[in-house]
C-alpha cells in the first residue's frame, strides 16, 4: 500500500513569489491534514479536510495560505505571496477516521525555503 | 487546552545502552498519547500510542513507552540503543474529553544521537 506522498520535496523561492505544495493521501482516507514545522519548533496544525470539505482551518496563519482538496482526493496548499517566515517543513497526513484508534499517517514533508 | 513538553532538544547515548526520551503533557480530560519518529529525509512514522489499558505500551523497532498519570508523563524507552535509532522523535497528545480536539498537539521534537 502506497503511503502519503508529497511534492515537491524541496522548494526554494524568493519573497513575494507563489508556491504550491501537493499532497496525495493514502487511498481511501477521507481525512487529510496539513501541518508545518518551523526550524526547531513544534509541528503546528494548519487545517483538516474531510473529503473535499474543510473541517477545521483554525491553524492557517493568514489569508496568504489557500488549501484545496477538489474531488476529495489530493490536496494542494498554495502560499501567495510567500514571506520569509513561511519557511519550514510542511507535512501532510491522512487517516481513515478521527476516532481515538485512528492514528495519522504522515508524508515525507516539503521543505520550503523563502529567501 | 492541551500541550506537550519535550524538555531535551538532544539526547546522546552509546550504542547498546538504554535510552529514554522524555515527554510530559497537559490535557483537561484523559490523554491519548503518541510517539512519532522522523528519520532523515523521511516523513513522520508512527511508533506507538496509549489510549487506555496497560500503562506500558510496546511499539515498533523495540521501543516502548510508559504512561504515568500522576507525573503526566509518557517517556519513550528502549533497552538497548542502535546507531540506526538516531532520528528526531516527537511526542503528541490528544484530549479524550468530550469536545476535546481530535487534532494532536506535538512537542518540539528531541534529536536522539546514538554513538557507536
Amino acid at each position: 500500500e502506497a503511503g502519503v506522498t508529497q511534492f515537491p520535496s524541496h522548494s526554494v523561492i524568493e519573497k513575494g513569489q507563489t508556491v504550491t505544495l501537493r499532497c496525495d493521501p493514502i487511498s481511501g482516507h477521507d481525512n487529510l491534514y496539513w501541518y508545518r514545522r518551523v526550524m526547531g519548533k513544534e509541528i503546528k496544525f494548519l487545517l483538516h479536510f474531510v473529503k473535499e470539505s474543510k473541517q477545521d482551518e483554525s491553524g492557517m496563519p493568514n489569508n496568504r495560505f489557500l488549501a484545496e482538496r477538489t474531488g476529495g482526493t489530493y490536496s494542494t496548499l498554495k502560499v501567495q505571496p510567500a514571506e520569509l517566515e513561511d519557511s519550514g517543513v510542511y507535512f501532510c497526513a491522512s487517516s481513515p477516521g478521527t476516532g481515538s484508534y485512528n492514528e495519522q499517517f504522515f508524508g515525507p514533508g516539503t521543505r520550503l525555503t523563502v529567501l | 487546552a492541551q500541550s506537550v513538553a519535550q524538555p531535551e532538544d538532544q539526547v546522546n547515548v552509546a550504542e547498546g545502552n538504554p535510552l529514554t526520551v522524555k515527554c510530559t503533557y497537559s490535557v483537561s480530560g484523559n490523554p491519548y498519547l503518541f510517539w512519532y519518529v522522523q528519520y532523515p529525509n523521511r516523513g513522520l512514522q508512527f511508533l506507538l500510542k496509549y489510549i487506555t489499558g496497560d500503562n506500558l505500551v510496546k511499539g515498533s523497532y523495540g521501543f516502548e513507552a510508559e504512561f504515568n498519570k500522576s507525573q503526566t508523563s509518557f517517556h519513550l524507552k528502549k533497552p538497548s540503543a542502535l546507531v540506526s535509532d538516531s532520528a528526531l522523535y516527537f511526542c503528541a497528545v490528544r484530549d479524550s474529553a468530550s469536545g476535546g480536539s481530535y487534532i494532536p498537539t506535538f512537542g518540539r521534537g528531541t534529536s536522539l544521537i546514538v554513538h557507536p
